[in-house]
């Protein structure tokens, strides 16, 4: 199975808001609503952002919402903020009854 | 609270089999009612995630095709922990391994990866 397509980098100034892209194919993106987003700091353990494609984790900042059209779910950040600096994952089931990754994006916020 | 903590070698020689451990505290892996995998994921140094695979508390197993052939997860029968082994480890195996918790979509689908542990280093070098 091939890893969901992110773009390496993006970046914003505080208080932009900003999209993360996550392409996958007709057998995991597009046809599950099984998508999660997770946001990783240097050096520390990644933590769920999203799931379900647009759901959000108890404590997680309404700032980050999720959503998806065909083979493709996005991340969207809302003013942003230094803190949000960070390596962002996606991730999808899969029809072979497998879990994929996206290769990950940089946020710079500038 | 529920908490997730990876033990293991953090040195491993190639070709030989890394093992680690996953100790769950506040909770349980084996459970008539539990809605949860348990699943292991590595980051190699400086590159993204890769699920390696997930349990389920019935011992149902799901691994993910680039390593079905090396690697095993098993639940203790302590139902605090569960593992990983993975053979003929070469350099390309070295990264931070993490275990996570996997909740579940309707038909118990593996789903979102809710908690992590910390993670844990493993060196693959003679």
């Amino acid at each position: 199975q091939s890893a969901l397509t992110q773009p390496a980098s993006v970046s914003g100034s505080p208080g932009q808001s900003i999209t993360i892209s996550c392409t996958g194919t007709s057998s995991d993106v597009g046809i599950y609503n099984y998508v999660s987003w997770y946001q990783q700091h240097p050096g520390k353990a990644p933590k769920l952002m999203i799931y379900d494609v647009n759901n959000r984790p108890s404590g997680v900042s309404h700032r980050f919402s999720g959503s998806k059209s065909g083979n493709t779910a996005s991340l969207t950040i809302s003013g942003l903020q230094a803190e949000d600096e960070a390596d962002y994952y996606c991730g999808s089931y899969t029809s072979s009854n497998t879990l994929v990754f996206g290769g990950g994006t940089k946020l710079t916020v500038l | 609270q529920l908490q997730l903590q990876e033990s293991g070698p953090g040195l491993v020689k190639p070709s030989e089999t890394l093992s680690l451990t996953c100790t769950v505290s506040g909770g349980s892996v084996s459970s008539s009612s539990s809605t949860y995998y348990w699943g292991w994921i590595r980051q190699p140094p400086g590159k993204g995630l890769e699920w390696i695979g997930s349990i389920y508390f019935t011992g149902n197993t799901y691994y993910s095709p680039s390593l079905k052939s090396r690697v095993t997860i098993s639940v203790d029968t302590s139902e605090k922990q569960f593992s990983l082994q993975l053979t003929s480890v070469t350099a390309t195996d070295t990264a931070v391994y993490y275990c996570a918790r996997l909740s579940t979509g309707r038909w118990l689908v593996q789903d979102a990866f809710d908690i992590w542990g910390q993670g844990t280093m493993v060196t693959v070098s003679s």
